[in-house]
């Protein structure tokens, strides 16, 4: 089984500063893919990021980053210079090789402030 | 590119009725495509994968009969709610996955509500 976990319900972040937001996951597959999804109050879920587990280096997607550190099953999404549009919830998700549909992490809601 | 279209993004309907959301991928080819759950200030929850041409995987605790899903081609899958009931109330969001990174993007939703 595999699992993902968000341990920060909610973040503060000035906006211009960076903010870090953790995710951690469990599985005892060799191969898996993780992402990052925003989800506005619109309720769309708008794709991120992606990292390969054998992906040598971190992902990165113009503000966004992941902090990949396989050995500590951690895959933390970094937003640099934040933006008041980055106010949303993200969620962080994996998958891997026996099954294709996500699993999602409860979530952390960004808030970005003046 | 990679665009999803989801419809409706509202319905509001009689308790009874069915309900029909549709979830097309617009740029892309969708091998599969995925129905999830959301319930308010919650995660989304799977409830069913479809492959085009094939009957969809439902997730334990979902119940085939009660949502219909069918996936007749890799740009079109539907769900079908039927009979619905108040608690069958939620945001229902829909995604597609065509390529190898299995990367899924999703529809903007659909929020039901069952009088």
């Amino acid at each position: 089984a595999q699992k993902i976990t968000q341990t920060q319900p909610g973040m503060f972040v000035q906006e211009k500063e960076a903010v870090t937001l953790d995710c951690t996951y469990d599985t005892s597959d060799p191969s898996y893919g993780l992402f990052w999804y925003k989800q506005p109050s619109s309720g769309e879920m708008i794709f991120l990021i992606y990292q390969g587990s054998y992906d040598q280096q971190n992902a990165t997607e113009g503000r966004y980053s992941l902090n990949f550190q396989k050995a500590r099953k951690s895959a933390n999404l970094v937003i640099s210079a934040s933006q008041l549009g980055d106010s949303a919830m993200y969620f962080c998700a994996m998958i891997n090789t026996g099954r294709r549909a996500l699993t999602f992490g409860s979530g952390t809601r960004l808030q970005v402030q003046p | 590119g990679a665009v999803v279209s989801q419809h409706p993004s509202r319905v509001i309907c009689k308790s009874g009725t069915s309900v029909k959301i549709e979830c097309r991928s617009l740029d892309f080819q969708a091998t599969t495509m995925f129905w999830y759950r959301q319930f308010p200030k919650q995660s989304l929850m799977l409830m069913a994968t479809s492959n085009e041409g094939s009957k969809a995987t439902y997730e334990q605790g979902v119940e085939k009969d009660k949502f219909l899903i069918n996936h007749a081609s890799l740009t079109l899958s539907t769900l079908t709610v039927t009979s619905a009931h108040p608690e069958d109330s939620s945001f229902y969001i829909c995604s597609a996955s065509g390529d190898s990174k299995n990367i899924q993007y999703f529809g903007a939703g659909t929020r039901l509500s069952v009088l």
